[in-house]
């Protein structure tokens, strides 16, 4: 069982450039989160989906778009990376339910951007 | 959302007991506690979650008194790998809406 998995584990971007992050979860979790991480800011939601094609925006949205097409996977677009979105970026996904289940989220190891 | 503030950073030895105390004065009846683990260069891991009065497993204990207003994580006799942020996350489980929202968390640092 992979849990979560995200690819890939390293980038370096260019000013204008675009890629995309993947993420991939075998759990048949209904939720999945994007979060970037920065130092000394803890983790910061950028895009959420609660389920196969459906994406809502989190606290920092812009500069990215997602895409659920699949409910395993949860893909984060950079259009033209900028050297602010140089970050550490982590997929998390969950189940949701009510209050006597477990919500527990599962993250990925994470991606290390480098936007130059 | 219910509001958290926790200790930026703390310090300890190792086998001592670390408590770390997070603050959510404005919790919802509805609303369950949880905390997250994050090691260096890897994602958050759960480590407890509760509601009221005392949950302990493996790993920690979580201590949450009567009007909820604040809850203790506990980690008995730490070791140097239990260096880590760790995170208070409050909100609402059921419902179909509870998504986790992370503050900046608390940096504990064991020394030998």
């Amino acid at each position: 069982n992979a849990g979560v998995t995200q690819t890939p584990k390293f980038r370096v971007l260019k000013t204008g450039q675009s890629m995309t992050l993947l993420c991939a979860q075998d759990m048949n979790h209904e939720y999945m989160y994007w979060y970037r991480q920065d130092p000394g800011m803890g983790l910061r939601l950028i895009h959420y989906s609660v389920g196969e094609g459906t994406t809502a925006k989190g606290e920092v949205p812009d500069g990215y778009n997602v895409s659920r097409l699949k409910k395993q996977n949860f893909l984060l677009g950079l259009e033209s990376a900028a050297p602010s979105q140089t970050s550490v970026y982590f997929c998390a996904s969950s189940i949701q339910g009510d209050r006597v289940r477990n919500t527990e989220a599962f993250f990925g190891q994470g991606t290390r951007l480098t936007v130059v | 959302l219910a509001k958290t503030t926790q200790p930026i950073s703390m310090d300890s030895y190792e086998g001592q007991e670390v408590n770390i105390t997070c603050s959510h004065n404005n919790i919802a009846t509805n609303d369950y506690i949880t905390w997250y683990q994050q090691f260096p260069s890897q994602g958050p891991r759960f480590i407890i979650q509760g509601y009221k009065t005392k949950v302990t497993n493996e790993v920690a204990s979580l201590f949450i008194p009567a009007d909820r207003k604040s809850s203790t994580l506990s980690l008995p006799r730490v070791s140097l790998s239990d260096t880590a942020v760790y995170y208070c996350l409050v909100g609402d489980l059921g419902g179909g809406s509870y998504i986790p929202t992370f503050g900046r968390g608390t940096s504990l640092i064991v020394h030998p």
